[in-house]
């Protein structure tokens, strides 16, 4: 059972440059979630989903898109990547929706220089 | 729109001393969740709070729900180097598609 996977671990990007941040669930969760994390600011909400073909934004939507076409996965792009996305971003999957709990991804480091 | 404070930010303590950390949000909550994240690692669940006024228990660690649900507490009693990390509240909104919103996190560090 592999829960939550998120590819790739570790990013470096080019100012300008495009990528994919893939998510994969295979508990049949509904609900996902992306939050990117920096220090002494938590982990924020940059786009959810409640279920396939349904995305909402969250707090810091901005730069990013995110679709969900299977229940399984729910990829996050970067448009045009910029030394402000330079963070830690996780991928999370809910039991029984958004008030149930999250498993979350190993994350992915992503630098842009 | 919505948010949730956690306070301290960082706590340093002896090890065997108490540690408490707060959290506020800035709505009601119908529930309130705890995480705990190992440094280098991802948030992992420890607890899940509905009820207001809730609390519970889990061997050193203490969990309460303020009355108007809009507030939480962890507290842990004799902290131990193993409780290292950084702990998460995260409050679930009603109405609409609901939204899960962490706190800022408390930085627990644990002097041997």
């Amino acid at each position: 059972n592999a829960g939550v996977t998120q590819t790739p671990k570790f990013q470096v990007l080019k100012t300008g440059q495009s990528m994919t941040l893939q998510c994969a669930q295979d508990m049949n969760h509904e609900y996902m979630s992306w939050y990117r994390q920096d220090p002494g600011m938590g982990l924020r909400l940059i786009h959810y989903s409640v279920g396939a073909g349904i995305t909402d934004q969250g707090e810091v939507p901005n730069g990013y898109n995110v679709s969900r076409s299977t229940t399984e996965d729910f990829p996050l792009r970067l448009l045009s990547a910029a030394p402000s996305q330079t963070s830690v971003y996780f991928c999370a999957s809910y039991f029984r929706g958004a008030l149930g709990r999250a498993f979350f991804g190993q994350g992915t480091r992503l630098t842009v220089v | 729109g919505q948010q949730v404070m956690q306070i301290p930010q960082y706590q340093h303590v002896q090890e065997g001393e108490d540690f408490t950390t707060y959290c506020n949000s800035s709505t009601t909550l119908s529930n309130i969740q705890w995480y705990k994240q190992r440094p280098g690692g991802h948030p992992v669940f420890l607890i899940q709070l509905v009820k207001s006024g809730e609390v519970k228990k889990q061997k050193r660690l203490t969990f309460q729900f303020g009355e108007a649900k809009k507030n939480s507490s962890l507290h842990i009693t004799a902290t131990q180097t193993t409780d290292v990390g950084t702990y998460f509240c995260a409050g679930t909104t009603s109405g609409g598609y609901q939204k899960v919103t962490f706190g800022t996190g408390t930085k627990l560090q644990v002097i041997p």
